[in-house]
């Protein structure tokens, strides 16, 4: 088991629907991301928080809107999505913003677009 | 620029024989560097790390791997396959001083016959 859980595990929904993926961690860490993995892919960084604070945007699109509700909680909000944006979204935690510390992952979500 | 190599997308070997898995790395500093796992449809689990201490560097379930700074390389290695090895392996490198940007190299495929 994950220390990382995200929810729910699979999510089918139509382009004009409106959903949100939650991630939640409970080891005190204070930096938390999304990721987006396409299948044989390496993840792909998408959001970083630190203390709650959006810290990076890697350019994406804005029918994805990330909130950091407390330290132990990461969402995303999904709107308007197109069918690339089917793939795995994984969330990850880390002890600090900075340092060298490891990312620790959740299990993900496996999103689709119909 | 920093980035990760990983020599090859896929290996097999035969259970019971050692594994090798290679990665090289570019970076302009001292660099901090892990290796994950994946697993069919699960999220990445941390095998080990190295953060300027020890050069050789044991993980979890018999994986080790050796930072050689001369080579810019940090392959993996394990002396005896099992079947629950299969996966997806991934070398990673922090790529700024602030911690929180992984670079990911783009995978290898880590396939183990009977």
């Amino acid at each position: 088991d994950t220390e990382v859980t995200q929810t729910p595990k699979h999510l089918v929904m139509g382009m004009t629907n409106k959903k949100s993926l939650k991630c939640e961690q409970h080891m005190g860490h204070r930096a938390m991301y999304w990721y987006k993995q396409k299948a044989k892919k390496p993840p792909e960084l998408m959001f970083v928080y630190s203390y709650e604070k959006l810290s990076i945007n890697e350019s994406v699109p804005s029918r994805f809107s990330p909130e950091c509700p407390n330290s132990s909680l990461l969402n995303l909000h999904l709107h308007a999505l197109q069918p690339e944006d089917s793939a795995l979204y994984l969330c990850a935690s880390s002890q600090n913003a900075g340092g060298n510390q490891p990312q620790h992952f959740g299990d993900g979500t496996r999103l689709s677009i119909l | 620029a920093q980035s990760v190599t990983q020599l090859d997308s896929h290996v097999s070997v035969s259970e019971g024989t050692p594994v090798l898995l290679r990665c090289n790395y570019s970076s302009s500093y001292s660099p901090s560097l892990f290796w994950y796992v994946q697993h069919p449809n699960k999220g990445l689990q941390l095998l080990l790390k190295y953060t300027s201490a020890a050069t050789l560097v044991k993980g979890i379930n018999g994986f080790e791997a050796e930072f050689k700074k001369s080579e810019t390389s940090f392959h993996l290695t394990k002396p005896s396959a099992h079947m629950s090895d299969a996966a997806e392996y991934f070398c990673v490198v922090i790529l700024d001083n602030y911690g929180q940007n992984f670079v990911f190299g783009p995978g290898t495929r880590l396939s183990v016959l009977p």
